[in-house]
């Protein structure tokens, strides 16, 4: 089945913006949906689409598409936003599975 | 406010049999796609298997193809998973989680539940 890699972990200073990728052959053909996972919570939907944020997500969370690489982007990280990351989207190589991503751990400094 | 609260996980030996349950509510249930994903100790999320609103269209994971069963009951706005033949593998927080739309394939999930614990040891 189709992958979407993650990079493990990603660190960002207080404030400043921070990109979280996602590559994938079947994001060249669907958009990914980005999720957040706090330590012993669900995960909840933060971006889907080209660039939606359901109710109550902040604005500082947005995303893109290019190619085969979608991205999250913080832009002024906050302390809460500390989490796991994951993206997902449809399998495009034939199996039509749904896939997600690895992760990626953001830190906040 | 939309609930899912899945139910039914526990130790279980290899090689036995399991069935999860979510009961929905706050939505249309049989307006909406249902997905099952889990997550292993530690790792990451793994979509299991999703099923269309009216049962029409179903897909699993390969690693539980063959073993696992998603059904739903749109009558009692539930959504099942049954497990046979469980591997030391299969241990996880089992999610159900609801779909944006009426079919699975795009993966397009918007709500999660709280999980349910699936351990599987002798």
């Amino acid at each position: 089945s189709s992958e979407l890699t993650q990079d493990p972990a990603v660190s960002v200073a207080l404030g400043q913006t921070v990109r979280i990728t996602c590559q994938g052959d079947s994001l060249r053909s669907y958009y990914a949906s980005w999720y957040q996972q706090k330590p012993g919570q669900a995960p909840v939907l933060v971006i889907y689409g080209k660039n939606n944020r359901p109710s109550g997500i902040p604005d500082r969370f947005s995303g893109s598409s290019s190619g085969n690489t979608a991205s999250l982007t913080i832009t002024g990280a906050q302390a809460e936003d500390e989490a796991d990351y994951y993206c997902n989207s449809r399998d495009s190589s034939g199996n039509q599975d749904v896939v997600f991503g690895g992760g990626t751990k953001l830190t906040v400094l | 406010e939309v609930q899912l609260v899945e139910s039914g996980g526990g130790l279980v030996q290899p090689g036995r049999s399991l069935r999860l349950s979510c009961a929905a509510s706050g939505f249309t249930f049989d307006d909406y796609a249902m997905h099952w994903v889990r997550q292993a100790p530690g790792k990451g999320l793994e979509w299991v298997s999703g099923i269309s609103w009216n049962s029409g269209s179903i897909g699993y994971a390969d690693s539980v193809k063959g073993r696992f069963t998603i059904s739903r009951d749109n009558a009692k706005n539930s959504l099942y998973l049954q497990m046979n033949s469980l591997r030391a593998e299969d241990t996880a927080l089992y999610y159900c989680a609801k779909d944006r739309l009426r079919n699975w394939n795009y993966g397009f999930i918007d709500y999660w539940g709280q999980g349910t614990l699936v351990t599987v040891s002798s």
